[in-house]
């Protein structure tokens, strides 16, 4: 099975940078995906990693470490419609499997002016 | 290209009935995938079809079911309905299964009273 672990809140000023931090202890690995979601809206793709290292798109960048179980996504030059939350998933290694991911349950992320 | 469609968008049920909810991929893909959305479980995986063929299939009981017609749009019906089955019910396409680009619909939002 997959444990995927997110903290539930955080709170950052317009302007700023923020972190989010996932964990994850799973029996297979091929790859971890980022999604942000308005409330009420359908979660949107941001980021996906497979490889060890930094992918970085805009004002958004990922990164992740395999050996370690571990992702973050940092948000730069935060603006209030970042105000979302987001979403840690990874799918797993076998074939079979990989239409199936599995989540975290989501980060909120408060920006304020 | 138009995105990703479900209908209905709302839905209130009565305990003990079925529903069916819909899914129209974004033209060209051949991959759907579902998933149940709500504030204590988060996003889970409830089943992928591909095809017309169901490839993989979340820790859901038999009363959710779903197929997928030729043209690639799906279906999944829950059958006798109970009160924990209150949700926003995703689905999300893709090209090929697997792909890790996935794009989700607006969702169902299905309340069992």
């Amino acid at each position: 099975g997959q444990n995927i672990d997110q903290p539930t809140e955080m709170t950052a000023t317009e302007g700023a940078i923020v972190q989010i931090n996932c964990t994850y202890q799973t029996s297979g690995f091929n790859g971890l995906f980022w999604y942000q979601q308005h409330a009420g809206e359908a979660p949107t793709f941001l980021s996906y990693n497979v490889l060890d290292g930094l992918e970085e798109k805009g004002r958004f960048s990922s990164f992740l470490s395999r050996s370690k179980g571990y992702s973050y996504l940092l948000l730069k030059e935060l603006q209030m419609k970042d105000s979302a939350s987001y979403l840690c998933a990874v799918r797993d290694e076998r074939a079979d499997s990989w239409g199936k991911l599995q989540f975290g349950a989501g980060t909120q992320v408060v920006v304020t002016p | 290209k138009a995105g990703v469609t479900q209908t209905p968008r709302y839905l209130i049920k009565t305990r003990g009935q079925q529903v069916t909810l819909s899914c129209s991929p974004i033209s060209g893909h051949r991959s759907v995938s579902w998933y149940q959305q709500t504030p204590g479980q988060g996003l889970q995986f409830l089943f992928e079809y591909f095809s017309e063929t169901q490839r993989n299939k979340g820790n859901f009981p038999g009363r959710f079911s779903g197929r997928q017609f030729s043209n690639s749009r799906s279906e999944m019906n829950v059958s006798t309905l109970e009160l924990g089955d209150s949700a926003l019910y995703l689905c999300a396409s893709s090209f090929i299964s697997g792909s890790y680009e996935q794009y989700f619909g607006p969702g169902t939002r299905l309340t069992v009273t």
